[in-house]
């Protein structure tokens, strides 16, 4: 099975500083990212995705994908203790398999 | 839409019963996944199915777990005979195409076996 890594966390953060969630992916070939969210207690949604090396924004939200070091990172701005999750890296290897998600990083907003 | 929906959405069981979770996809949404999380092991794709057939069920850890689906708006999975180390919170998810990455889950089983 092809790895996606995050660091589990607790990522602890103040209110409205940036936070940075990391994830790395072993399978060179992969072709997209996603962030999917999920609160404790709650099923995973989607909150982002990303196709190609750059940035990627959606109001405090931005993707980054840089493919030649395997790396894809999300950026919350101004961070609120609403945003507080754990957050889940996915990514298509684009080999007709499902996603292959991480572990999750879990993020705390502290007031 | 209602979404999907899982039932139970919880279940306590002891060790050696048999333990049945069952989905209802998004109307519409021909692929069906079943997951498993735990803390310890992140979420894990167990098996998955495009239009009713099953495409691949090497994620199911061993041969006390199967799935079916009989139908597009019905999907079953059972674990006979359950164990404790099946505790974990049992996610089903849908997509409208196969293979589409945004998937949509329902809100889980939380399965403990005593």
């Amino acid at each position: 099975q092809k790895e996606v890594e995050q660091n589990s966390g607790p990522l602890s953060v103040p209110e409205g500083a940036i936070a940075s969630l990391n994830c790395t992916y072993s399978d060179r070939g992969s072709q997209s990212f996603f962030w999917y969210r999920q609160y404790s207690g709650k099923s995973p949604e989607l909150i982002m995705s990303i196709y190609s090396n750059g940035d990627k924004e959606d109001g405090r939200f931005t993707a980054q994908l840089n493919k030649a070091s395997q790396y894809v990172s999300l950026l919350i701005r101004d961070s609120q203790p609403s945003d507080s999750a754990t957050y889940l890296c996915a990514v298509n290897t684009g080999r007709n398999t499902p996603l292959v998600f991480g572990k999750g990083t879990r993020l705390s907003v502290i007031a | 839409d209602a979404g999907v929906i899982q039932s139970p959405r919880h279940e306590v069981t002891e060790m050696g019963q048999e333990v049945t979770l069952r989905c209802k996809p998004i109307s519409g949404h021909n692929s069906l996944f079943w997951y498993r999380q735990t803390m310890m092991r992140g979420l894990e794709l167990l098996i998955y199915f495009n239009n009713n057939v099953p495409i691949d069920d090497s994620g199911m850890p061993e041969d006390r777990f199967s799935a079916k689906m009989p139908n597009a708006s019905f999907s079953t999975l059972k674990i006979q005979p359950s164990e404790p180390r099946d505790s974990a919170v049992y996610f089903c998810a849908s997509s409208e195409r196969f293979l589409d990455n945004e998937q949509f889950f329902g809100p889980g089983t939380r399965l403990t076996v005593l």
